[in-house]
């Protein structure tokens, strides 16, 4: 049981590459998470999906992509990558259980992501 | 739209005193979650205590409680007996309750237990 992986930890990119994170979770989440998070700005959210298949924007999407093909996995893809996405990014998978104790979100180790 | 406001970017406290660290949020929901979660050095998202909206009572985690006072939309972390392993930073979280499940997090407060 390997809750919630993120694909790669480090990645460092040029201006105008594209790339895709990588995120999984076998903790059977219904909703899914990107954000991204920068000093003194704390967890921004990119994007979430309440379930397979759904998405919605956050508070920052320009600029990102993502893709809920199956409950298991979400996607965030960089068409053509900005020095001002160089950031931590975070995938989260999250459950409302029918009690609260099952209610929270569980995090990836995050990405930390250059753009030069 | 849910905002999250946490006032202090840093605070202090020396080993084994209390701190508080304050969050408040803004929500025209009646039903909904508010979380602490701690980020240390290792970057790993930990969640430290949860409340759920409708529950009048306070949580309360080992040395980690919360004054949650829903009217004035305040939901403070109190930590107790304060350890050199509880620096971090800590992030409070608003969840609404039903819907979309959107997490909406707050700037985060830097803490520094001091020897």
């Amino acid at each position: 049981n390997a809750g919630v992986t993120q694909t790669p930890k480090f990645q460092v990119l040029k201006t105008g590459q594209s790339m895709t994170l990588q995120c999984a979770q076998d903790m059977n989440h219904n909703s899914m998470y990107w954000y991204r998070q920068d000093p003194g700005m704390g967890l921004r959210l990119i994007y979430y999906s309440a379930s397979e298949g759904t998405t919605d924007k956050g508070e920052v999407p320009n600029g990102y992509n993502v893709s809920r093909l199956n409950k298991r996995e979400f996607s965030l893809r960089l068409e053509s990558a900005a020095p001002s996405q160089t950031s931590v990014y975070f995938c989260a998978g999250g459950t409302r259980g029918r009690k609260t104790m099952n209610t929270e979100a569980f995090f990836g180790q995050g990405t930390r992501l250059t753009v030069v | 739209a849910q905002t999250v406001t946490q006032s202090q970017p840093e605070m202090s406290v020396q080993e084994a005193e209390t701190v508080t660290l304050s969050c408040t949020y803004d929500t025209s929901e009646n039903n909904y979650y508010l979380f602490w979660y701690k980020q240390p050095p290792s970057r790993q998202m930990i969640l430290v205590i949860r409340q759920e909206a409708y529950k009048q009572q306070n949580a309360t985690e080992n040395r980690f409680s919360v004054n949650f006072q829903k009217a004035a939309k305040s939901f403070s972390l109190k930590i107790s007996d304060s350890q050199l392993g509880d620096t971090a930073m800590y992030f409070c979280a608003f969840m609404k309750q039903g819907g979309s499940e959107k997490l909406v997090f707050g700037k985060g407060t830097k803490l520094t237990v001091n020897p």
